[in-house]
């Protein structure tokens, strides 16, 4: 099984950087993914780590550290239109190839 | 290309009646997710399909739901009798590779 932490909710200012962590616990892994929900809205896909590091893609990156279970995503430059969930997904590794989700970060970016 | 499509968007029943979604998924994708979604949580899998077989419905309420994938195209899933709590929004996912992607959804009000 598996077992996704992030926080429920975060703020932050229009123009600022915001670091929304997430912890997993599984018993395989083959895959982080992060994804961004509106509200009323389908989530829609932000970035993919498999290996160690940073994935960097414009004003969002993604960081990844397997040893340590933990996962980041970065937004720089905020603006209105980020305030929105932010939901963490790990794939489980082999033929499973579960996609299991958190909770969701509830991110609102103030004016 | 068109994206993954759902229908109904909105469904609103009287409890203990019959209901079913339907799912288009991208052209090509041969995984197929339904997830149900409450309001303030992250997507909650209730069955994945690899092509036509079904290879993790272990979450699936198999009492009163039911999904096929025939031909391994197109999807539905059938909740009966439905219940009061069956009120959620139920997604549905198609993968080839890596990211999954979602449709709209279906808004279900249990009433």
């Amino acid at each position: 099984g598996q077992n996704i932490d992030q926080p429920t909710e975060m703020t932050a200012t229009e123009g600022a950087i915001v670091q929304i962590n997430c912890t997993y616990q599984t018993s395989g892994f083959n895959g982080l993914f992060w994804y961004q929900q509106h509200a009323g809205e389908a989530p829609t896909f932000l970035s993919y780590n498999v290996l160690d590091g940073l994935e960097e893609k414009g004003r969002f990156s993604s960081f990844l550290s397997r040893s340590k279970g933990y996962s980041y995503l970065l937004l720089k430059e905020l603006q209105m239109k980020d305030s929105a969930s932010y939901l963490c997904a790990v794939r489980d590794s082999g033929s499973a190839r579960q996609l299991t989700f958190g909770s969701g970060t509830q991110l609102t970016v103030l004016p | 290309e068109a994206g993954v499509v759902q229908s109904p968007r909105y469904k609103i029943i009287e409890k203990k009646q019959p209901v079913a979604f339907w799912c288009n998924p991208i052209s090509g994708h041969n995984t197929l997710y339904w997830y149900l979604q409450n309001l303030g949580q992250g997507p909650e899998l209730l069955i994945r399909y690899e092509n036509e077989e079904a290879v993790d419905d272990s979450q699936l309420p198999k009492d009163r739901f039911s999904a096929e994938r025939l031909k391994g195209v197109d999807s539905t899933l059938k909740i009966q009798p439905a219940e009061l709590g069956d009120s959620a929004v139920y997604l549905c996912a198609s993968s080839w590779n890596t990211e999954a992607f979602f449709g709209q959804g279906t808004r279900l009000t249990v009433v």
